[in-house]
């Protein structure tokens, strides 16, 4: 079956500290994989996504890499802001019909100035 | 421009009321999902039609009633729900199914009394 397992959180970091937050799946396939973010009290923005193997995903400063060999897609960012505080979904779907979306638990990330 | 339109943005109702959420996507998708998503968990998925028909409804209960009146605009009809109810009901929107990215709208919230 399909599953994403996310690292647990919270998660609090100062200002400028690099961040990883680690995202493995188990699928049926090749899925195509994802992060999205939750600022509080709004509703999903994609933040990026890899859909085939090697391919690495990037915005406002955030990467991840889609690793099959690890069933990984780690979430990282070289210099975290008080705006990048949020909570983060992994996601993964696996291009069958239904098109539905695996999410992981989600990781509340909490920057301080 | 990736933009899903919610309305209304928060919404009190009673246990007897009739009320609606709505949906609206501009970008030409052809799947449009609604998934409930309870505090500091992952989304769920509710239902999911394709070209303006119902293609998938997961286990609902039948006071959820979901209305799709056209390629553009989705509803969600809700009648005699619970206070367990009450919940962040996110609207989305993909080019069509099978493997294409999912948006997100900002959500509805939803506090049943």
């Amino acid at each position: 079956g399909n599953s994403v397992t996310q690292m647990e959180g919270p998660v609090t970091l100062s200002e400028e500290a690099f961040l990883t937050i680690n995202c493995t799946y188990t699928a049926t396939g090749y899925p195509s994989l994802f992060w999205y973010v939750q600022y509080p009290g709004e509703g999903l923005q994609l933040l990026l996504k890899a859909t085939k193997a090697d391919d690495k995903g990037s915005n406002k400063g955030f990467e991840a890499t889609y690793r099959k060999e690890t069933t990984s897609f780690h979430l990282e960012k070289g210099s975290v802001q008080v705006s990048d505080s949020a909570v983060y979904f992994c996601a993964l779907s696996d291009k069958t019909g239904a098109n539905n979306l695996f999410f992981g638990t989600g990781t509340r990330l909490t920057v301080i100035p | 421009d990736t933009e899903v339109t919610q309305t209304p943005k928060h919404l009190v109702m009673g246990m007897t009321n009739k009320k609606s959420l709505k949906c609206e996507q501009h970008m030409g998708h052809r799947a449009m999902y609604w998934y409930k998503q309870k505090a500091k968990k992952p989304p769920e998925l509710m239902f999911v039609y394709s070209y303006e028909k119902l293609s998938i409804n997961e286990s609902v209960p039948s006071r959820f009633s979901p209305e799709c009146p056209n390629s553009s605009l989705l509803n969600l009809h809700l009648h005699a729900l619970q206070p367990e109810d009450s919940a962040l009901y996110l609207c989305a929107s993909s080019r069509a199914l099978s493997g294409n990215t999912i948006y997100f709208g900002e959500g509805s919230w939803l506090t049943v009394v």
